[in-house]
């Protein structure tokens, strides 16, 4: 079974702490998202990757493909960066027919103390 | 662009009776798609949609039915509802598939009594 795992499940840490977030996942990937959604609910997508590194603000965003791994930094950590980060996957398939579907972990439940 | 919506945004229905999630998007999305969401589990997909007429089914889709007339629209019909499907529901869209950056509505909270 394609499987999303996460970690850790729950994280607290201190303002301006660095933050690292894991994701593993089962087999080949075309795609890998990560999300946030807050404590309102809603879900805002952060980054999209294929391959490598991509980097908005304090995030960064990583992918090592041979590994089958993402992380999720975030640098100089703030309380309002207390949210729940979910990574999901398009798996690869020799054809894209059917398979417009992403698979979702579980989430990380990050709290920053002031 | 108002982005993506759903109405309503609660909804207490009794087991057996049926109903409509909405949701609509102004960005001219061709990929849609439905989620729940439940205490201790991933977003799980329901049903999505490639396009105007084109539907497939996701990992839970009993109990659910999907059309897709036009490219703005995407309702969710439950059926004839039970307590199982008492859950936060989420549409999604993005500009051709799963591959892309994804844009959630704010949800719609349905319980099941």
């Amino acid at each position: 079974k394609n499987e999303v795992e996460q970690s850790p499940q729950n994280l607290t840490a201190q303002e301006g702490e660095f933050i690292t977030i894991n994701c593993s996942y089962s087999v080949g990937i075309s795609a890998l998202h990560w999300l946030q959604q807050h404590p309102g609910g809603g879900i805002v997508s952060l980054f999209m990757l294929s391959s490598g590194k991509k980097k908005h603000g304090r995030l960064i965003a990583t992918i090592n493909i041979q590994e089958k791994h993402s992380s999720l930094h975030i640098t100089a950590s703030h309380p309002r960066d207390s949210a729940v980060y979910i990574c999901a996957v398009r798996y690869w398939r020799i054809s894209n027919f059917g398979n417009e579907k992403l698979t979702f972990g579980t989430g990380t439940r990050l709290t920053i103390i002031p | 662009n108002a982005g993506v919506t759903q109405t309503p945004k609660f909804q207490v229905l009794k087991t057996g009776q049926s109903m409509t999630l909405q949701c609509a998007q102004d960005m001219n999305h061709e990929y849609m798609s439905w989620y729940r969401q439940d205490p201790g589990m991933g977003l799980r997909l329901i049903h999505y949609s490639v396009g105007a007429g084109i539907t497939d089914q996701g990992e839970v889709p009993n109990g659910y039915n999907v059309s897709r007339s036009t490219t703005e629209d995407f309702p969710l019909r439950l059926l004839s509802a039970a307590p199982s499907q008492t859950s936060v529901y989420f549409c999604a869209s993005s500009y051709w598939g799963a591959g892309e950056t994804q844009y959630f509505g704010p949800g719609t909270r349905l319980l099941v009594l």
